[in-house]
């Protein structure tokens, strides 16, 4: 049973609004992803950390940022969001890069 | 670049069936290949893991082969169920790259399969 949480499931928010989506897992894992899927597509990463205070972009660009202060935690936050940005989006964490990635339930945003 | 392509898109049965749902690669240097499932709207569920080393994992009614040097997996589903009725992704892992620290998951577009009653 994986223990990581994303909150909110769902948020409807307006342009230019700041939004921080949370990421939280109870397993210890050093390694935290966040990815993004558009309905219908295949998942990209877009933000990556291997641990605490260490964090890189991933292979789809994106206006968003990461924070990595605690093992537990890996929010990610749009300073002003545009509709553009509305897709879910979806963490996971694992113990090592090569080891089995556990995922969370998804945030689907959505910014009208 | 590594490409992920499942096969098929879309795969609708009656209950009871046995079904493969099939995922092919296109680089063969990989560390390992894992299958989810995906509800509607939800995120994602892990359900087997194959190490490059592996030929296939066990866990259930599921069974994912892997063959590393064809750059193939497939999912094995037994008396299928309603209850499995889902997307099925499958991802695989490269070694790191490209200046980066970690090993790119890249997915399949997923197999949307439907087990009717």
């Amino acid at each position: 049973e994986a223990d990581i949480y994303q909150t909110p499931r769902y948020l409807v928010i307006g342009t230019g609004k700041k939004i921080t989506l949370e990421c939280s897992q109870t397993m210890g894992h050093d390694k935290m992803y966040w990815y993004q899927q558009d309905p219908g597509m295949e998942l990209h990463l877009i933000h990556y950390s291997y641990g605490v205070n260490s964090t890189e972009k991933g292979d789809l660009s994106s206006e968003s940022t990461v924070s990595r202060i605690r093992t537990e935690h890996f929010p990610l936050t749009l300073e002003s969001a545009r509709p553009s940005h509305t897709s879910q989006y979806l963490c996971a964490s694992s113990v090592t890069q090569n080891t089995e990635a556990f995922f969370g339930q998804g945030t689907r945003l959505t910014v009208v | 670049k590594q490409e992920v392509t499942q096969i098929p898109a879309a795969l609708s049965v009656p209950e009871g069936e046995n079904l493969v749902l099939n995922c092919s690669f296109t680089d063969s240097a990989i560390y390992n290949l894992q299958w989810f499932r995906q509800d509607p709207g939800k995120g994602l569920t892990s359900l087997l893991l194959i190490q490059s080393s592996q030929r296939e994992q066990t866990s259930g009614r599921l069974n994912a082969s892997l063959d590393k040097s064809s750059g193939r997996s497939t999912l094995y589903i037994a008396a299928s169920q309603p209850g499995d009725s889902a997307t099925y992704l499958c991802a695989v892992r490269r070694p790191p790259a490209g200046g980066t620290s970690y090993g790119k998951l890249t997915f399949g577009q997923g197999t949307i399969l439907t087990v009717h009653p």
